[in-house]
């Protein structure tokens, strides 16, 4: 079973527009990461999250983690080629063993 | 420092056959896991291990045997192959499960 759900599954945009992403539960994280995978290989952490309404920026990427540590959301300003990809969040349950991924965000930006 | 290795790369499978697919990481972590991804399906928890000696199930443990004898390797065992384990295959390993996972570079089997 899911417990993380992205949205959209699919988003294809061109170059320069702004975008935004989310990751929705109805269960409370401990702590909430976001991947970038590309073809060919293994996912790459872009940045964790661990505190409620927590917002931080990666140059044009910014993630804002839910006050109620239940959701998280990506937004992207000024969308460039190379950032095409997958986007997968994760979260860890407080106490759990266990990282749990959303089933992914494919995003393709056109030139 | 090689990270996450996983071998083999590509593999191809009748049904009913058996494998082992090993995974060693040389960053001393003690949690490692193993992911299957297919189409729309993002990441699946097959098995974790929080250290040697301690294995645990995830989300789809079906057809999947695991073991940790060291802290470096953890190697997934399928035990009689079918179609539906057609998958690519992550290992990834970590300091602690809510810390930044290292993934390897897959493994893609096929089973007919």
């Amino acid at each position: 079973t899911q417990l993380l759900e992205q949205s959209p599954q699919f988003l294809s945009i061109q170059e320069g527009e702004n975008l935004t992403v989310y990751c929705n539960s109805s269960s409370v994280f401990s702590s909430l990461q976001w991947y970038r995978q590309e073809p060919g290989e293994g996912p790459v952490l872009l940045v964790t999250v661990v505190t409620g309404g927590e917002v931080k920026k990666l140059k044009r990427l910014t993630f804002q983690f839910g006050d109620a540590r239940k959701d998280s959301s990506l937004h992207i300003t000024a969308a460039q080629t190379g950032d095409t990809g997958l986007y997968l969040c994760a979260g860890a349950n407080q106490g759990a063993q266990k990282l749990v991924f959303g089933q992914g965000t494919r995003l393709t930006i056109n030139p | 420092n090689a990270g996450v290795t996983q071998t083999p790369k590509f593999q191809v499978l009748k049904t009913g056959q058996s494998m082992t697919l090993q995974c060693a990481q040389d960053m001393n972590h003690e949690y490692m896991s193993w992911y299957r991804q297919d189409p729309g399906m993002g990441l699946r928890l097959i098995h974790y291990s929080v250290g040697a000696g301690i294995t645990d199930q995830g989300e789809v443990p079906n057809g999947y045997n695991v073991s940790r004898s060291t802290t470096e390797d953890f190697p997934l065992r399928l035990l009689s192959a079918a179609p539906s384990q057609t998958s690519v295959y992550f290992c990834a390993s970590s300091r602690r499960v809510g810390a930044e996972q290292y993934f390897g570079p897959g493994t893609r089997l096929t089973v007919t």
